[in-house]
């Protein structure tokens, strides 16, 4: 009950498309979405991150979208860029505030 | 603002030889958590410290232990190192119970 399943495992997108990386969940005690981004050698980084209290947050080119009901989230990067080229890995989290991770999804961008 | 910061950023071990790993907090944040990123995969929760005390804890023997010092800063020791213990170990801190972790660079724990 505590997974949280991501897909796909790769994405390839040319410069200026729209990648879209899904995840869902089962343990509706979670209640923090955070979307993360690694670079080869590095820790993740916080891109944005969601309540379920709304179904949208766009910040610059990143949108999460979240659906309550169905269990799901996405990520949305619009205007894909090369340099967005990264593994993202999408997280949940309850009240014990321990982080669940799902199992990343390589993201590629073609210029 | 210094972010969150771990040393060693890398460490070569032998089978069966102790380990210890340290973390300094993002200033501010009062509170640790030792994540293990194996080589593909997802981080996996480790243990979170607060006050000095371990506050939850994941599914991992107990050869992994830690520690919080009064500064905030936390270390991850890990008794009789297997080849499988070879990951990332990244540090991630936060503030309170509030749910914003950011990481560390991590620490590459390579067993031989």
């Amino acid at each position: 009950q505590q997974q949280v399943k991501q897909s796909p495992q790769s994405l390839i997108v040319q410069k200026g498309g729209i990648s879209i990386i899904n995840c869902a969940y089962e343990n509706t005690a979670f209640d923090y979405f955070p979307w993360y981004q690694q670079f080869p050698g590095k820790g993740p980084a916080l891109l944005i991150a969601i309540r379920p209290d709304v179904s949208e947050k766009k910040e610059g080119r990143f949108t999460i979208s979240f659906n309550k009901s169905a269990k799901q989230f996405s990520l949305h990067i619009m205007d894909s860029q090369p340099g967005d080229s990264a593994t993202y890995f999408c997280a949940a989290s309850g009240s014990a505030r321990q982080l669940t991770f799902g199992s990343g999804t390589q993201l590629t961008v073609l210029p | 603002d210094a972010g969150v910061t771990q040393s060693p950023t890398h460490l070569i071990k032998t089978r069966g030889q102790q380990v210890t790993l340290r973390c300094s907090p993002k200033s501010g944040h009062d509170t640790v958590s030792w994540y293990q990123q194996a080589l593909g995969q997802g981080p996996q929760f480790i243990f979170q410290y607060y006050e000095e005390e371990e506050r939850q804890r994941g599914n991992f023997p107990d050869r992994f232990s830690g520690h919080q010092f009064p500064n905030y800063s936390s270390e991850l020791n890990v008794n009789a190192l297997l080849l499988g213990d070879s990951a990332l170990y990244l540090c991630a801190s936060s503030l309170g119970t509030g749910p914003e972790a950011f990481f560390g660079q991590g620490t590459r724990l390579t067993v031989v």
